[in-house]
């Protein structure tokens, strides 16, 4: 069994401040993906990375995928109270399958 | 609109009373699956389904069945719920083999007394 750990678990910080969420693994996966999720709706996807060191961007928010494909990260820039959230990792851990990772709650005051 | 519609929102039962939670999606997706939320656990697999009558074990199937009759459709079945089973449950698809991710439905909180 794969171990996938997310960190932090718990984030408060204020309105325009910048964050990093972590995830990590001992494995190697083909692809990942980052999920949003807000209290009483289902996970929403916001990108899948697939190549070693690769960057995507998604308006304030930037992602990386590490070079050896064991690691992840989420930075956001300024954050907006519209941010909050739980963020969720989830590499491909089988053909077509996520392993989701517990998850970091974010919380921005205004 | 692209959508997985599960059914019902909401659900308080007894021990024992079987129950069915329905999934459906509009998209044409062969992947379908169910996950379990809880706190501190995360998302749990419970089944998934590869196409039509394709099923196999998720990480937490026991006490849960599943079926796949039709593409567009995933029960989830409870034949005799514990309240262990008490959980926010997902419904989720996917194309096989691409990027798009998994779509999920808006959940089912089950309470079983």
């Amino acid at each position: 069994t794969q171990l996938l750990e997310q960190s932090p678990q718990f984030l408060s910080i204020q309105e325009g401040e910048n964050l990093t969420v972590y995830c990590n693994s001992s494995s190697v996966f083909s692809s990942l993906q980052w999920y949003r999720q807000e209290p009483g709706e289902g996970p929403v996807l916001l990108v899948t990375v697939v190549t070693g060191g690769e960057v995507k961007k998604l308006k304030r928010l930037t992602f990386q995928f590490g070079d050896a494909r064991k690691d992840s990260s989420l930075h956001i820039t300024a954050a907006q109270p519209g941010d909050t959230g739980l963020y969720l990792c989830a590499p491909e851990t089988s053909y077509g399958k996520l392993t989701f990772g517990q998850g970091t709650i974010l919380t921005v005051h205004p | 609109e692209a959508q997985v519609t599960q059914n019902p929102r909401y659900l308080i039962t007894v021990t024992g009373k079987k129950l069915t939670v329905t999934c459906s999606q509009n998209m044409n997706h062969e992947y379908m699956s169910w996950y379990r939320q809880d706190p501190g656990l995360g998302l749990r697999q419970i089944y998934y389904s590869m196409n039509v009558e394709v099923t196999d074990k998720g990480d937490v199937p026991e006490g849960y069945k599943v079926s796949r009759k039709e593409k567009r459709n995933f029960p989830l079945i409870l034949e005799s719920p514990s309240p262990n089973q008490t959980s926010l449950y997902f419904c989720a698809s996917s194309l096989l083999g691409g990027e798009g991710g998994y779509t999920f439905g808006s959940g089912t909180r089950l309470t079983v007394v």
